[in-house]
């Protein structure tokens, strides 16, 4: 059985930092991973979406990486802004498993002035 | 872009009422979502449908029900509110399956 872990759950850096934010998923069988942002009490954004063929996308500040073999995805953010401050969770898609998305529980960010 | 509305940011119901959330999405997309998010727990996926008037169980089906009579349209219905049915609740749609979700902004149902 598929399960995404996210470590840490809650992060605090100063404005500037870069940061990498982790995910990893027991089974290496997926079709694709995706980031999104939640903003507190609100819905989900889409941030970024790795195909299981390809090792990385970048969107602005934002760049993820797929480690299939390892199990692993990784959000790195350049110079973090207090706007950056949201909870962070990452999902995959298996291959063979209804293509329902499995969840991790998200990472707390927040980025200080 | 796409958006995705919810009918109510916040509800409040009392034990045994029926209620209804309403989800639209006005990009034509075939595929939507119900889910529920509660702390600890995060994002459980209740029901989804991939056309008009079909339908399929999540992982948490028990307790609600599921109406799509248009496409751009999908309900979900709590027949019998219970407390342990207070959460957040968020709607989603793909235009295929699988594919980037867009989430509408949540409804936070409260049951007494």
């Amino acid at each position: 059985k598929q399960e995404v872990t996210q470590i840490p759950a809650a992060l605090s850096v100063p404005e500037g930092e870069n940061l990498v934010l982790n995910c990893s998923f027991t089974d290496s069988a997926i079709y694709n991973l995706q980031w999104f942002r939640q903003d507190p009490g609100k819905g989900l954004t889409s941030l970024l979406l790795i195909q299981s063929s390809q090792r990385e996308q970048t969107s602005g500040r934002l760049n993820a990486s797929l480690d299939k073999s390892s199990g692993r995805s990784t959000l790195y953010i350049a110079a973090s802004q207090p706007g950056d401050s949201a909870t962070y969770l990452c999902a995959v898609i298996g291959r063979g498993n209804n293509r329902k998305l499995i969840w991790g529980l998200g990472t707390s960010l927040g980025v200080n002035p | 872009d796409v958006k995705v509305t919810q009918s109510s940011r916040y509800l409040v119901k009392r034990t045994g009422e029926k209620v209804f959330l309403e989800c639209v999405q006005d990009m034509d997309h075939e595929n939507m979502f119900w889910y529920r998010q509660d702390p600890g727990l995060g994002l459980r996926l209740i029901y989804f449908s991939y056309d008009v008037k079909m339908k399929e169980k999540g992982d948490i089906p028990e307790g609600y029900s599921v109406s799509r009579e248009k496409k751009e349209r999908f309900s979900l219905i709590l027949e019998s509110a219970s407390t342990n049915q207070t959460s957040m609740y968020l709607c989603a749609s793909s235009l295929w399956n699988p594919d980037t979700q867009y989430f509408g902004p949540g409804t936070r149902l409260t049951v007494l």
